[in-house]
């Protein structure tokens, strides 16, 4: 089946840093891709929608210079958290379709951000 | 816009009990339908989907949903419970005429399974 690596699983980094999280597509060519936070024991909330080469649209109240998310390949995004503080701590999760009419997405094992 | 109700925070059952998680969602188009299951901290794996066609969805590791347009249900059920089914459930929708829109979550309901 479809299968999306995300990387890293988990990080913990210095308040000001920024972190990058991969999300890539093994054995599909993902033309859209996904990225979702969760806080503990809550639902998954979209932050933005990234459609290969062109740019990311984000949900409303979700900061784009803060969460900058590139999508250059079919089998590659990147959310990058710029300058992390610890409201950023946080589960992020991405997910991947394909071009077809109604495949469902394939999440990542997501990733767990603390910042200290 | 699009929504979805997931009743019951925290669902308890016996090993070998029924399984219902009871899904409700608001759409004003047709909707395409998931079921996703998390074990901790962990992504989400798809159980089962609804797009078109038969209503009683099949899904893996025993579940199924049935998709009630005039219910504006698409509740999830196992006819006897495992211990290993005790996870976070989420039920979502999407647009059915936008391929591509993200998935609109429910808020999950927690599954324990007691031996």
């Amino acid at each position: 089946g479809a299968v999306v690596s995300q990387h890293p699983s988990w990080v913990i980094c210095k308040s000001g840093t920024s972190v990058k999280i991969e999300c890539r597509s093994l054995d599909f060519q993902a033309t859209t891709m996904f990225w979702y936070r969760q806080f503990p024991k809550q639902s998954l909330m979209l932050m933005a929608t990234s459609n290969e080469g062109s740019k990311a649209t984000y949900e409303q109240g979700v900061e784009k210079d803060k969460f900058l998310i590139n999508h250059a390949s079919l089998t590659l995004s990147t959310l990058t958290v710029t300058s992390a503080h610890p409201e950023d701590s946080s589960f992020y999760i991405c997910s991947a379709r394909g071009s077809t009419g109604n495949q469902p997405q394939h999440f990542g094992d997501g990733t767990r951000l603390s910042i200290l | 816009a699009q929504s979805v109700t997931q009743l019951g925070s925290h669902v308890s059952v016996s090993e070998g009990a029924l399984v219902l998680l009871r899904c409700n969602y608001s759409s004003s188009v047709p909707p395409y339908l998931f079921w996703y299951v998390q074990y901790p901290n962990q992504g989400l794996q798809l159980l089962l989907k609804y797009t078109t066609g038969a209503t009683l969805v099949k899904g893996i590791n025993g579940f199924e949903a049935e998709f009630k347009k005039s219910e504006t249900s698409f509740h999830l059920t196992k006819p006897s419970a495992h211990m290993s089914d005790a996870a976070e459930y989420f039920c979502a929708v999407s647009d059915a005429n936008q391929a591509g829109t993200a998935l609109i979550f429910g808020k999950g309901t927690t599954l324990s399974v007691s031996s």
